[in-house]
């Protein structure tokens, strides 16, 4: 079955600190794939996308991500996390062909202190 | 930008009646609209998508009695939980895909709803 994957379920950070949050996704031939960040209280935004092309995806307040085809990865990362960024990220995929519809990762709680 | 509205936010009902959610695309159409369920530190479970003028499509494990969709109009999708009881108590969230220019389509989520079954 496609699924998605997320490693991190909880990370904890301070402020300026790197970040890298890990999304591996099962084989299933041509995939999209997407990063949404909801912070507390908010609706789910979408941080960033990859259709194709250049497999380093640099999307809003800083992020970006990286398509690692070979192993099925797309890791969000950030060189410098603020306090605001503290949010729940979910890793998503579109598996394509005639349907458009998501599979979500388990999320990954990002906490960053002051 | 584009943006999903769903009503109501949150809603409290007893045990056995029905309860109906809207969601809405404010300045796009949309020809299906999702429909997900989110419990309590855990992700999004796809549980059906809603096609305009047609029946919806549920998930494996979906009761299509149970949530019952209807999708009215290109910007309107209902999701009505049928006979709620407490195990349905989560937060549900709807999402309409928009389709640019470039033919590369992104999901916009709403707000969610909160339904808690007494």
């Amino acid at each position: 079955a496609q699924s998605v994957s997320q490693h991190n379920h909880h990370v904890i950070l301070s402020e300026a600190a790197s970040l890298e949050l890990g999304c591996n996704y099962s084989y299933g031939g041509t995939v999209n794939l997407f990063w949404y960040v909801q912070y507390p209280g908010q609706h789910l935004q979408l941080l960033l996308k990859y259709f194709s092309g250049d497999p380093l995806v640099k999307g809003i307040k800083g992020f970006e991500a990286e398509f690692i085809k070979s192993k099925f990865s797309f890791n969000l990362r950030k060189p410098s996390v603020q306090w605001s960024d503290t949010a729940e990220y979910f890793c998503a995929v579109n598996y394509g062909g005639a349907t458009n519809k998501l599979i979500f990762g388990t999320g990954t709680l990002l906490a960053v202190q002051p | 930008g584009a943006v999903v509205s769903q009503h109501p936010s949150r809603v409290i009902c007893k045990s056995g009646t029905s309860v109906k959610i809207e969601c809405r695309s404010l300045d796009f159409q949309a020809t299906t609209m999702f429909w997900y369920r989110q419990f309590p530190k855990q992700s999004l479970m796809l549980m059906a998508t809603s096609n305009e003028g047609s029946k919806a499509t549920y998930e494996q494990g979906v009761e299509k009695d149970k949530f019952l969709i209807n999708h009215a109009s290109l910007t309107l999708s209902t999701l009505t939980v049928t006979s709620a009881h407490p195990e349905d108590s989560s937060f549900y969230i709807c999402s309409a895909p928009r389709r640019f220019v470039s033919g590369q389509e992104t999901q916009y989520f709403g707000p969610g709803t909160r339904l808690l079954v007494l």
